[in-house]
């Protein structure tokens, strides 16, 4: 289940099972989102983006849903591997202006 | 193609220290970003240049931070005098074009305030 702690929020899912992690955004202008996954020691690496004129997209075992009416964002993993174990961010952008990333969610993958 | 370079790995000092960090981008990519991540938080632009020139410094602590890009490839970001609260990895990204998204972030360094 999900959990908000001190810090980010966890979420525990069994191997093999599906996750969705949730993102709330805060600026209706925005142009495109981006999913960002972190593993510990490393820089963020780039899952997936959507435009704000899109509702759904879907990758290799992701797919990101976008709902503007109550700015959220969710990004779904099938048949979740210990290797998605890591932090994943939500970002968003707009133009030219830099990217702006939400607090995060801890992904624990259990075998 | 080779990724975003960043040197040090790890660095530790002591408060009222002066501490520099070096990023090398993707060849060919014209925009470059710091970005500073506390431990527990998403990272938070600190400067963002355009080649050698800073679009985006409006988060900078300007009176203890200082970045620069001369030749428009290589970064330097600095940090005197470091606060405890420096304490944080300091992450260099890079993009083809600040209008396209993805950028392509480096592994960052680690640096500890004591």
């Amino acid at each position: 289940g999900e959990s908000v702690g001190l810090h980010l929020p966890t979420l525990s899912v069994q191997e093999g099972d599906n996750s969705i992690i949730n993102c709330a955004y805060s600026n209706s202008a925005s142009d495109y989102f981006i999913w960002y996954k972190q593993e510990s020691g490393k820089g963020p690496q780039f899952i997936i983006d959507i435009r704000s004129n899109m509702d759904k997209r879907q990758g290799q075992r992701v797919t990101v849903l976008l709902n503007k009416t109550v700015k959220h964002l969710s990004l779904q993993i099938a048949a979740t591997q210990p290797g998605d174990s890591a932090v994943y961010f939500c970002a968003e952008g707009s133009g030219n202006t830099p990217l702006v990333f939400g607090k995060g969610t801890r992904l624990s993958v259990i075998a | 193609e080779a990724g975003v370079a960043q040197s040090p790995r790890y660095k530790i000092i002591e408060k009222r220290q002066s501490v520099a960090f070096w990023c090398n981008p993707i060849s060919g990519h014209a925009t470059l970003y710091w970005y500073q991540q506390i431990l527990g938080q998403g990272p938070k632009l600190l400067i963002q240049f355009q080649n050698n020139g800073v679009v985006d410094d409006s988060q900078l602590p300007k009176d203890r931070f200082s970045a620069e890009r001369l030749k428009g490839v290589d970064s330097t970001l600095k940090i005197q005098p470091a606060k405890l609260e420096d304490s944080a990895v300091y992450l260099c990204a890079s993009s083809l074009d600040p209008g396209k998204f993805g950028y392509t972030f480096g592994s960052g360094t680690r640096l500890t305030v004591v």
